[in-house]
């Protein structure tokens, strides 16, 4: 079946710090591939995407790279900030086309610290 | 472009009474989600909806929990009667097709206690 795989967390960094938060899927076909992140107390926010292998999604810095040989979507941040401070979800859709639900790994705790 | 709402956020129930959650989703978007997340795990799907219509609804122990969607916009989720394992922060999402992959938007989510 399909399912994600994330890092456990929580990871706790300082400010300026490279991120690395790993993430492995296994699904049949081409599924598209997503970083969701939600802050305290708030809903989740589409964080970046990527549809098909070798692309790359970023946003706000954060970047990460559909690599379909080791079937990862590692997220990555150059220098974190206090206020990135959330968890953060790696998520499929099972068809690289159509409409089909997400299938979320547990999430991963981040705490950037001053 | 205003965004998911959902009602009410708190919700304190005891076991074996009834609950009803609301979802308002993003405008023009056909699908519309609901997922639970139990606390330190990821969301999973309970039922997805296309216009008025369900597509998935597999995974929603239906023995206890009924979900509609009336003119294919706002959406109810019911739990009768709640159990303890139904802690949990119940997701609505909408979605729409952007670029070859359909995007999903999510509501601030309702957090359900059951004592």
């Amino acid at each position: 079946g399909n399912s994600v795989t994330q890092m456990e967390g929580p990871v706790t960094l300082s400010e300026e710090a490279f991120l690395t938060i790993n993430c492995t899927y296994t699904a049949t076909g081409y599924p598209s591939l997503f970083w969701y992140v939600q802050y305290p107390g708030e809903g989740l926010q589409l964080l970046l995407k990527a549809t098909k292998a070798d692309d790359k999604g970023s946003n706000k810095g954060f970047e990460a790279t559909y690599r379909k040989e080791t079937t990862s979507f590692h997220l990555e941040k150059g220098s974190v900030q206090v206020s990135d401070s959330a968890v953060y979800f790696c998520a499929l859709s099972p068809r690289d086309s159509g409409n089909t639900p997400l299938v979320f790994g547990k999430g991963t705790r981040l705490s950037v610290i001053a | 472009e205003a965004g998911v709402a959902q009602s009410p956020r708190y919700k304190i129930i005891e076991k074996r009474q009834s609950v009803a959650f609301w979802c308002n989703p993003i405008s023009g978007h056909a699908t519309l989600y609901w997922y639970q997340q139990i606390l330190g795990q990821g969301p999973k799907l309970l039922i997805q909806f296309q216009n008025n219509g369900v597509v998935d609804d597999s995974q929603l122990p239906k023995d206890r929990f009924s979900a509609e969607r009336l003119k294919g916009v706002d959406s109810t989720l019911k739990i009768q009667p709640a159990k303890l394992e139904d802690s949990a922060v119940y997701l609505c999402a909408s979605s729409f097709n952007s670029g070859g992959a359909y995007e999903q938007y999510f509501g601030p989510g309702t957090r359900l206690t059951v004592t």
